[in-house]
């Protein structure tokens, strides 16, 4: 059972070059989540998808589009990253957002733009 | 004023000590409550949930006191396996926000 699994662990890109950062989870969860972590800040919530089907913004949105391609997979993607995006980007799940049950985290994806 | 606020410590402390961190939440409608720890480039993990009457698991005990808005968490006889980053979250209808966390060493 892996869980949240993201690839890739490590990217390194340019200013205005695109990329797509991938999750998938296996425990059947509902609710997934794409955060950012930068140091000395909590965790901070770029896009969350409530359901299969739906996706909505979170603190962070701007300059991030997300796919909920099925109920399995939740994508991440920059358009045109710029320097500001250079982070550690972490997915979740949880069993549902009404829930209020625990999210689950994949293992991180280390994004640098140069 | 931040929706979660712990203290960044860092806690350094010898093996077998008992430590403490407490952390702030502004929003009096938050619903449920949660430690997590991280470990030094590693995903949060859940540690423990935190209900309203407290509780205990192992060496670890969390509190919550919805009255003044915090949350406690205290680890005792220490371990080295410890050291890690404890992360305060606030949950309300699924939007968790997360503290930025609180760092402890523990020592020989």
């Amino acid at each position: 059972n892996a869980g949240v699994t993201q690839t890739p662990k490590f990217q390194v890109l340019k200013t205005g070059q695109s990329m797509t950062l991938q999750c998938a989870q296996d425990m059947n969860h509902n609710s997934m989540y794409w955060y950012r972590q930068d140091p000395g800040m909590g965790l901070r919530l770029i896009y969350y998808s409530a359901s299969e089907g739906t996706t909505d913004k979170g603190e962070v949105p701007n300059g991030y589009n997300v796919s909920r391609l099925n109920k399995r997979e939740f994508s991440l993607r920059l358009e045109s990253a710029a320097p500001s995006q250079t982070s550690v980007y972490f997915c979740a799940s949880s069993p549902g957002r009404d829930s209020n049950q625990p999210q689950h985290f994949g293992d991180g994806t280390r994004l640098s733009i140069l | 004023r931040k929706e979660v606020e712990q203290d960044p410590g860092p806690f350094n402390v010898p093996e077998g000590a008992t430590v403490a961190f407490n952390c702030t939440y502004s929003n009096s409608a938050s619903q449920s409550f949660f430690w997590y720890r991280q470990d030094c480039r590693k995903e949060p993990k859940l540690l423990m949930s935190v209900y309203s009457s407290g509780n205990e698991d192992g060496r670890f005990t969390a509190q919550l006191n919805r009255a003044s808005q915090y949350i406690s968490l205290l680890i005792r006889d220490s371990k080295l396996s410890d050291s890690a980053t404890y992360l305060c979250v606030v949950n309300m209808w699924n939007d968790m926000r997360f503290g930025a966390g609180t760092r402890l060493t523990v020592k020989p």
